[in-house]
């Protein structure tokens, strides 16, 4: 069946520090992804988004590109802040229904 | 545009009592969609709702119900509660049609039940 799924975390990186965070998802059709950001105590805040093979999706330093031919949208990020640990989620999601991955919690130490 | 709202932020309740939450889609949006998030659990999804219609379901007990109004407003029951309910209620709105296919989350109900 349709699913997404992302790396454990969490992640623990330094500041400035490259991030990687993958996600791979199962899907008929031609589903849009997405990167939705939590922050705690918050509810989720839509981080990025791609509709269509080969989109770049991007927002704050972070992005994504949608790639079809090995049904991944990792998010990257080339140098990320104190500021930036939070949950991330990966989404796929059409006119019928939204799957979530599990969430990968990143910590940024200074 | 305003945003999701949810109400109320937090509610404290104890083990059996009854418990609505509401959720106040962005203008225009006409799906609505639950979500519960717990440490353990992760993001679960609930229901969804469009058209006053439930159109998808998780796999949550039958104390867990819904209902969406006309204006699109859509509220949350959970019965007899029990301790294992204790989490963040989140919903999640969505237009439907075109290529807007994104879901804007309301900022939660933090739900403990005691």
């Amino acid at each position: 069946g349709d699913s997404v799924t992302q790396m454990e975390g969490p992640v623990t990186l330094s500041e400035e520090a490259f991030l990687t965070i993958n996600c791979t998802y199962t899907a008929t059709g031609y589903p849009s992804l997405f990167w939705y950001v939590q922050y705690p105590g918050e509810g989720l805040q839509l981080l990025l988004k791609a509709t269509k093979a080969d989109d770049k999706g991007s927002n704050k330093g972070f992005e994504a590109t949608y790639r079809k031919e090995t049904t991944s949208f990792h998010l990257e990020k080339g140098s990320v802040q104190v500021s930036d640990s939070a949950v991330y989620f990966c989404a796929r999601g059409n006119f019928n229904k939204f799957y979530f991955g599990s969430g990968t919690k990143l910590n940024v130490k200074p | 545009k305003a945003g999701v709202t949810q109400t109320p932020r937090y509610l404290i309740k104890t083990r059996g009592q009854q418990v609505t939450l509401s959720c106040s889609p962005i203008s225009g949006h006409r799906s609505v969609s639950w979500y519960q998030q717990t440490p353990g659990q992760g993001l679960q999804f609930l229901f969804e709702y469009f058209s006053e219609t439930q159109r998808n379901k998780g796999n949550f007990p039958g104390r867990f119900s819904g209902r969406q109004f006309s204006n699109s407003r859509s509220e949350m029951n959970v019965s007899t509660l029990e301790l294992g309910d204790s989490a963040l209620y989140l919903c999640a709105t969505q237009a439907l049609g075109g290529p807007e296919y994104t879901q804007y989350f309301g900022p939660g109900t933090r739900l403990t039940v005691l």
